[in-house]
């Protein structure tokens, strides 16, 4: 089936514009995450929904960041007066909800991952 | 804070030489370690994963080993070919908030460059 999908692949603006970012996660994943990658850089945890909530929004860096799932899919990243300093590659993941086992272990399931945003700020 | 250091941050190999990245991870309570591969242009991708009730993991030329007493764990590959060149990432997961899931931090990541 059809992995992971972001839009648009690529997005220039201008310092102090807002930007949307999409992600379709896959059919069926409650848990959808995102994660911006800087050049050369690891990948920085931004915010983890499940299904319409997001009870993790601890990496967003700062009110200018937010985002939103609607219908427990499509996810919006929304960067608003934009900096140079935003320029990165924004990736978003899912997978399906960690199972919790016997013993109250978490079975921890893959994130798949789109192939991102490459954001720059002019 | 939690934290995941990943060396060497580039690797040089020949062509069916072994090559060899490591990690540690400061959080105890990590149990799973999932390890990307990320290519030019694309999002990461898992190639092979490791839960801490285990200490070795192989699939075909790539294995992964995991010393959680010493909070480590490697990605070996294998006789090397050109099409391994990629941006390794290795990640630990750490808890995240209610109900469980998921939340992992990830290396700085390794670029291997395979030389025919």
């Amino acid at each position: 089936g059809a992995g992971v999908s972001q839009s648009p692949s690529n997005k220039v603006t201008e310092k102090g514009k807002d930007v949307e970012l999409r992600c379709d996660p896959i059919s069926g994943h409650t848990a959808l995450y995102w994660y911006r990658q800087s050049l050369g850089q690891g990948l920085e945890f931004l915010i983890y929904f499940q299904g319409n909530s997001a009870p993790d929004k601890s990496g967003l860096p700062s009110d200018r960041f937010s985002a939103e799932r609607t219908g427990g899919s499509v996810s919006t990243l929304t960067i608003q007066r934009t900096q140079q300093e935003d320029s990165a590659v924004y990736l978003c993941a899912s997978s399906s909800p960690s199972t919790r086992l016997a013993g109250g272990h978490l079975l921890y399931n893959e994130q798949f991952f789109g192939p991102g945003t490459r954001l720059t700020v002019l | 804070g939690e934290n995941v250091e990943q060396h060497p941050s580039t690797l040089s190999v020949q062509e069916g030489d072994s090559a060899v990245i490591k990690c540690t991870y400061s959080d105890s309570a990590s149990n799973y370690f999932p390890w990307y591969k990320q290519e030019l242009g694309k999002g990461p991708q898992l190639i092979i994963d490791i839960r801490s009730n285990v200490g070795e993991k192989k699939d075909q030329r790539i294995a992964v080993t995991l010393n959680k007493t010493a909070k480590h764990f490697s990605l070996h590959i294998t006789e090397t070919q050109p099409e391994d060149s990629a941006v390794y990432f290795c990640a630990a997961s750490i808890k995240g908030g209610t109900g469980g899931y998921n939340k992992l931090i990830f290396g700085a990541g390794t670029r291997l460059a395979v030389h025919p």
